[in-house]
C-alpha cells in the first residue's frame, strides 16, 4: 500500500505563481524525497530531506518536513511552464534502500 | 551519460505470452528496482535487488520473476502475461546501501497485453 499521499491530486496555476504540494505519510521514516515526472518520462529526483531536518532549499524549491504531523510540503516559487509535470513524494524507512511512493500531484503551469 | 537504460520502450503482447524486460545501469550502483505505474496508483515496487546476488519481493511481485544478471543488469520476466499486467514499467538504481541517496530512473517500458 502507498505510504505517501499527495495533496492536491491536481493543481493548475499561472506562470509566475507559487505552487505548493503536500505529502502525508503513515509510519516513521529515515528520509523523504520528492521526484518530478514529465509526461512519458521516468522520475527525476528533486530533493531529499532527512528525518532530523525541518526545511531544505534547492534553487526555486523549498521542502519542509514535520515528523510530528507526518507531513511534508514542496513549494515551487515563480513557476514556469517547464515546471508542468507530476510530482511524487517518496519515503524511505528502516531498511533505507526501499522507497514507497505516493500517487502524485499533477501540476499544470499555464503560460 | 546513459544512466539507466530500459529495453524495449514499447511492447504489445497477447495473453499467455512471455517476455523479459531488460534494464542496465552504468553508474556502478549497488541497488536496482522494478516498479509498475498504473493510472491513479503511483509507483508500486515489484522486486528489488539490494546488491548483486540478492533479490527480494516488493509490494506486487505476483506474476513476475527477476534476475540480477550482474552488477549492471536487472531483468524482469513475465512468464504468462495477463491483461492486468498492462502498465508502464520503470527500472531504477541507487548507489550505496544504507545511505540517503536518490534513485535514478529509466524512461520506462510501456507494455500492453491484449
Amino acid at each position: 500500500s502507498q505510504q505517501g499521499e499527495e495533496d492536491p491530486q491536481a493543481l493548475s496555476i499561472q506562470e509566475g505563481e507559487n505552487a505548493t504540494m503536500n505529502c502525508s505519510y503513515k509510519t516513521s521514516i529515515n528520509n523523504l524525497q520528492w521526484y518530478r515526472q514529465n509526461s512519458g518520462r521516468g522520475l527525476v529526483h528533486l530533493i531529499l530531506i532527512r528525518s532530523n531536518e525541518r526545511e531544505k532549499h534547492s534553487g526555486r524549491l523549498r521542502v519542509t518536513l514535520d515528523t510530528s504531523k507526518k507531513s511534508s510540503s514542496l513549494l515551487i516559487t515563480a513557476s514556469r511552464a517547464a515546471d508542468t509535470a507530476s510530482y511524487f513524494c517518496a519515503t524511505g524507512g528502516g531498511s533505507n534502500y526501499k522507497l514507497t511512493f505516493g500517487k502524485g500531484t499533477l501540476l499544470t503551469v499555464n503560460p | 551519460n546513459a544512466g539507466v537504460t530500459q529495453t524495449p520502450k514499447f511492447q504489445v503482447l497477447k495473453t499467455g505470452q512471455s517476455m523479459t524486460l531488460q534494464c542496465a545501469q552504468d553508474m556502478n550502483h549497488n541497488s536496482m528496482y522494478w516498479y509498475r505505474q498504473d493510472p491513479g496508483m503511483g509507483l508500486r515496487l515489484i522486486y528489488y535487488s539490494a546488491s548483486e546476488g540478492t533479490t527480494d519481493k516488493g509490494e506486487v511481485p505476483n506474476g513476475y520473476n527477476v534476475s540480477r544478471l550482474n552488477k549492471r543488469e536487472f531483468s524482469l520476466r513475465l512468464e504468462s502475461a495477463a491483461p492486468s499486467q498492462t502498465s508502464v514499467y520503470f527500472c531504477a538504481s541507487r548507489g550505496q546501501i544504507k545511505s540517503n541517496q536518490p534513485q535514478h530512473f529509466g524512461d520506462g517500458t510501456r507494455l500492453s497485453i491484449l
